[in-house]
């Protein structure tokens, strides 16, 4: 069965460090990953995605992820963390007709 | 252009009745996913459609069901409702509902059940 793992449900980082967000998932055939970042009181935005080619892929805000299939991990990083980045993020994969989220992973950042 | 949008904004009912929750997909947009989000978890897939025909479902029991309307517009109704349907309602469109293309999602219908 298709999932998407998060395995870090709280991160706390401090203002101006790099972050890198775990996520692995399982599927048989290539899928099409994403990453959505979800504050409170708003709507799902997109970070990035991948779905073919450079398996490393630019996002909004200075965002980052990188494909890696041996592994089967969609991890997504920013060099340096803004207080604005503090949020839910959720990886997710659409195998072309369903769309799995992981669990998501909640963000502090301490000044 | 306006984003998706999602009505009611929030939602109490009672154990056994009936809602029925709606979603206006952006301009251009053919195809509408519908997912449920209780607190604290990840969105669970329930429904995408796609030209008024249903293209996907997720595990959800039949009490949930949904359609499109030819202007692409979409309704989700659950029947008989529990406890556990208590939770935050997204609907997402996207241009023909293919795997590789960005879902933009509403901000959500927030239902309570009592």
């Amino acid at each position: 069965a298709q999932s998407v793992t998060q395995p870090d449900i709280h991160i706390t980082v401090s203002e101006g460090a790099s972050l890198e967000l775990r996520c692995n998932y399982s599927y048989g055939a290539t899928p099409y990953l994403f990453w959505y970042v979800q504050s409170p009181g708003q709507g799902l935005q997109l970070l990035l995605k991948y779905f073919s080619g450079d398996t490393l892929v630019q996002g909004i805000k200075g965002f980052e992820a990188e494909f890696k299939r041996s592994q089967s991990s969609f991890n997504l990083r920013k060099p340096s963390v803004h207080w604005s980045d503090a949020a839910e993020y959720f990886c997710a994969v659409n195998t072309g007709n369903q769309f799995y989220f992981g669990t998501g992973t909640s963000l502090t950042v301490i000044p | 252009d306006a984003g998706v949008t999602q009505s009611p904004t929030h939602l109490i009912k009672t154990r056994g009745q009936h809602v029925t929750l709606r979603c206006s997909p952006i301009s251009g947009h053919k195809s509408v996913s519908w997912y449920q989000q209780v607190l604290g978890q990840g969105p669970q897939f329930i429904f995408q459609y796609y030209e008024k025909e249903e293209r996907g479902r997720g595990n959800f029991p039949d009490r949930f069901s949904a359609r499109q309307f030819p202007n692409y517009s979409s309704e989700l109704n659950v029947n008989a409702l529990l406890l556990g349907d208590s939770a935050l309602y997204l609907c997402a469109s996207s241009l023909a509902g293919q795997g590789w293309e960005t879902q933009y999602f509403g901000p959500g219908t927030r239902l309570l059940v009592l």
